[in-house]
């Protein structure tokens, strides 16, 4: 347990409207990254951040926007979203010995 | 480009067989870490074992084994004895030392049937 805690873990809302995903970490980590998880995809990268205010691009980033104005909060934000944003999202931590721990996850329906 | 393997999409195995789950990775660097990771139906994903380049000694923990070979990429994973709580997808992941990112495998579907 790395002390990730991810929020909402269930959330249904429509096609067009804003929605925000809160990690929060209580162990100080200076990495932070956001995951979508979608059947036949695997772990696919959103985006990542290697500081505060420090955020880069993963692999699938279009569509979402980060930020982390504090160490221990890293938010992943749909500015409208799509049913294809549709996912399970991951929040991870990656520790001093580069090994990545995930938290709990959060189911989002966009309908 | 890194990249990693997991050719086996689904297995399925009865109880108490043994099964092992393949993993072929590729990289160009020659410092990096290999990872695996395992999603119960529950749906959390638990940190398993990691591995650094420089370490080719197989490991055991309980009824798990690794066995890292740099000559093939490849750092398969063994479950001896399976058991129905063994049923999860497994994850390989790969990763250079202080690279921001982590290449996860497409992930192996186990199912052991009691």
């Amino acid at each position: 347990d790395a002390g990730i805690t991810q929020s909402p873990r269930h959330k249904v809302t429509e096609t067009g409207t804003p929605v925000t995903l809160r990690c929060h970490q209580t162990e100080n980590h200076r990495y932070m990254y956001w995951y979508r998880q979608d059947p036949g995809h695997g772990l696919r990268l959103i985006h990542y951040s290697y500081g505060v205010k420090d955020t880069d691009k993963g692999e699938v980033s279009d569509g979402y926007s980060v930020s982390r104005s504090k160490t221990e909060d890293f938010l992943l934000t749909l500015e409208s979203a799509t049913s294809s944003q549709t996912s399970v999202y991951f929040c991870a931590i990656k520790n001093s010995q580069e090994t990545q721990y995930f938290g709990p996850g959060t189911r989002l329906l966009v309908l | 480009a890194q990249k990693v393997t997991q050719a086996q999409t689904e297995i399925s195995v009865v109880e108490k067989e043994d099964v092992t789950l393949d993993c072929v990775y590729e990289t160009r660097d020659t410092t990096y870490y290999l990872f695996w990771y395992k999603q119960p139906p529950s749906g959390e994903l638990v940190f398993l074992i990691r591995r650094n380049s420089f370490d080719e000694q197989n490991e055991i923990s309980g009824r798990y084994s690794w066995n890292f070979q740099k000559s093939t990429s490849s750092f398969n994973f063994t479950i001896t004895a399976s058991q129905v709580v063994d049923s999860a997808v497994y994850f390989c992941a790969l990763s250079k030392t202080s690279y921001d990112k982590v290449i996860f495998g497409p992930g192996t579907s186990l199912s052991v049937i009691p």
